[in-house]
């Protein structure tokens, strides 16, 4: 079936640092790929998406480019700030498709 | 533009007890998912609605789980009787229509069975 794996966390950065979180999904048709954002107390928002291959989507720094050949949608900041903390999700969605598969969830924390 | 609206935001319970949470979807939206999320894992869709039709309810647990969205606007979803397992955040979303638009998400009810 359809899935996505995220790295595991906490990811604890200092400020200013460069940011990789890793998604990888296994899909049957072609997905739709997403991150989505938890910040504390809050519900997920959507803060990029990829529709096909080579696709970039980016959204308050972040980017994340759609790698068929790799099977990836890995995000990246390059230089991160305390108020980027937050649990980030890695989402697919097939074309046609009526729902998005999640991954675990990857928490970043970044210090001062 | 008001987001997801869910109520309650926290609620603690006893095995074998029911319980129901409440959403209301942004206006206009004609589709409604309602999520489970597991502490440590990502949501789970349960529930999908277009309008006041279920359009994919395969993984929600039919012999306790029930949810409704009669007129098309609000939804509630139901657990009779809970499990300590069942204990998560219950996520509500909507989204304008069934393709590729964006789904936008409340801020959950944490459900906490002892």
């Amino acid at each position: 079936g359809d899935s996505v794996t995220q790295m595991e966390g906490p990811v604890t950065l200092s400020e200013e640092a460069f940011l990789t979180i890793n998604c990888t999904y296994t899909a049957t048709g072609y997905p739709s790929l997403f991150w989505y954002v938890q910040y504390p107390g809050e519900g997920l928002q959507l803060l990029l998406k990829a529709t096909k291959a080579d696709d970039k989507g980016s959204n308050k720094g972040f980017e994340a480019t759609y790698r068929k050949e790799t099977t990836s949608f890995h995000l990246e900041k390059g230089s991160v700030q305390v108020s980027d903390s937050a649990v980030y999700f890695c989402a697919l969605k097939i074309d046609g498709g009526n729902k998005l598969v999640f991954g675990a969830g990857t928490i970043l924390r970044v210090k001062s | 533009e008001a987001g997801v609206a869910q109520s309650p935001r926290y609620k603690i319970i006893e095995k074998r007890q029911s319980v129901a949470f409440w959403c209301n979807p942004i206006s206009g939206h004609a589709t409604l998912y309602w999520y489970q999320q597991i502490l440590g894992q990502g949501p789970k869709l349960l529930i999908q609605f277009q309008n006041n039709g279920v359009v994919d309810d395969s993984q929600l647990p039919k012999d306790r789980f029930s949810a409704e969205r009669l007129k098309g606007v609000d939804s509630t979803l139901k657990i009779q009787p809970a499990k300590l397992e069942d204990s998560a955040v219950y996520l509500c979303a909507s989204s304008l229509s069934l393709s590729l638009n964006e789904a936008f998400f409340g801020q959950g009810t944490r459900l906490t069975v002892v």
